[in-house]
């Protein structure tokens, strides 16, 4: 069974541009959280969406979007990038409808913002 | 709000030594509890959960007890290697919360 598939998995931008990051979950998997990775603030949650819903929403500015197709890929955007964005970004796909089961992680796509 | 604290690191031990990490938590209701590593490089992946007060996870030698009363979920383990060099994240979810949450991580370096 193919694991959490992120892409692109390292890319650079400059301030003000925008981004997006893609993620294929498991397959069967309908759950597709996000999370921001950096040294000095840990893991933070961005984002959840099940069945194309998002469910719930971190403490993030607006600039931060994201969406789930039918298939259960989603994608987040960075729109106007800051050098305080440069951080490794997370996806985790579950199979559970609650939300307490297993996180199952890709390995990331780390942003660079100059 | 719910939240998780785990011990600061870095951790340095040698090959053979007992590892503990402490992890405490804030919750309401009946969360479950997990902890995850991360190798350099790589994403995280679960080590081992419960999902109910006493319950004992366990996988690779790691275990760690979830205990109500004190609210903490401490992962331990007799003898660790050299290969267990990672960072450690505890974490919890709640039923309907549809987010975990994770401590701030502690980083193991094991020595030879």
């Amino acid at each position: 069974k193919a694991g959490v598939t992120q892409t692109p998995r390292y890319l650079i931008k400059t301030r003000g541009q925008q981004v997006t990051l893609s993620c294929s979950p498991i397959s069967g998997h309908r759950s597709v959280s996000w999370y921001q990775q950096t040294p000095g603030q840990g893991l933070q949650f961005l984002f959840e969406y099940f069945s194309e819903t998002q469910r719930n929403k971190g403490n993030f500015p607006g600039r931060f979007s994201g969406r789930q197709f039918s298939n259960s890929r989603s994608e987040m955007n960075v729109s106007t990038l800051e050098l305080g964005d440069s951080a490794l970004y997370l996806c985790a796909s579950s199979g559970g409808q609650g939300q307490t089961g297993e996180l199952f992680f890709g390995e990331g796509s780390r942003l660079t913002v100059l | 709000g719910n939240s998780v604290t785990q011990m600061e690191g870095p951790v340095t031990l040698s090959e053979e030594a007992f590892l503990t990490i402490n992890c405490t938590y804030t919750a309401t209701g009946y969360p479950s509890l997990f902890w995850y590593v991360q190798y350099p490089g790589e994403g995280l992946q679960l080590l081992l959960k419960a999902t109910k007060a006493d319950d004992k996870g366990s996988n690779k030698g790691f275990e760690a007890t979830y205990r109500k009363e004190t609210t903490s979920f401490h992962l331990e383990k007799g003898s660790v290697q050299v290969s267990d060099s990672a960072v450690y994240f505890c974490a919890l979810a709640n039923t309907g919360g549809f987010k975990t949450i994770f401590g701030a991580g502690t980083r193991l370096f094991v020595k030879a």
